[in-house]
């Protein structure tokens, strides 16, 4: 079965200081899809990236990037230089390609960017 | 191109009356998700609709039910409602996927409070 975990539950950072939020997944597919998403206080949950199990390549996007690494089954995601814009709730989530499996999401890591 | 879309956006039952959930998908999108998210349980799967047709179910109770039109919009109803039912219910919309799993956008959810 698949599971996804976060073991940091709230973080808290000025502003301006790099952070990285920890995810760690399982599964026993072979072909798996990895995401984040940002969960502002108005609900709405806002795609963030995709990673494809077959492309292990790390992304960066303005101030945040993210390391993926099949050896350690992890996908994190760090915000350099935060901001109080950054405040929110980040959910790291994974999908299995086999059955058209839903979207199984960690509990969330509670960002707060003090100023 | 507009977002997905969730009427109403909130609402107050109480305890054995039904509710029903709208969601409009992305204009192209033909697989609709819904998910439940409370503070203890975190996100979870309830259902997913493609081509008028529930794909993938998750693990809830048949007061849960739902149903998407040719148009690709969806609903969920809730019957009987129980206090245990409030949270934020949140629809999802992604492209036609038949391989893979699609990202999915999601909408600002609905809150359900049931008194």
């Amino acid at each position: 079965a698949q599971k996804v975990t976060q073991a940091q539950t709230e973080i808290s950072v000025v502003e301006k200081e790099d952070v990285t939020l920890d995810c760690v997944y399982e599964t026993r597919d072979t072909t798996y899809y990895l995401f984040w998403y940002k969960q502002p206080p108005s609900g709405e949950l806002v795609f963030l990236i995709r990673r494809n199990s077959f492309d292990e390549q790390n992304e960066i996007s303005g101030r945040y990037s993210w390391n993926f690494q099949k050896s350690t089954s992890s996908f994190n995601f760090t915000i350099t230089a935060s901001q109080v814009v950054d405040s929110a709730v980040y959910f790291c989530a994974l999908s299995e390609a086999a059955g058209n499996t839903p979207l199984v999401f960690g509990k969330g890591t509670r960002l707060s960017v003090i100023a | 191109k507009a977002g997905v879309t969730q009427t109403p956006r909130y609402l107050i039952k109480t305890r054995g009356q039904q509710v029903t959930l709208s969601c409009s998908p992305i204009s192209g999108h033909r697989s609709v998700s819904w998910y439940q998210q409370t503070p203890g349980q975190g996100l979870q799967f309830l259902f997913e609709y493609f081509s008028e047709t529930q794909r993938n179910k998750g693990n809830f109770p048949g007061r849960f039910s739902g149903r998407q039109f040719s148009n690709s919009r969806s609903e969920m109803n809730v019957s009987t409602l129980e206090l245990g039912d409030s949270a934020l219910y949140l629809c999802a919309s992604s492209l036609p996927d038949y391989v893979g799993r699609d990202t999915q956008y999601f909408g600002p959810g609905t809150r359900l409070t049931v008194l």
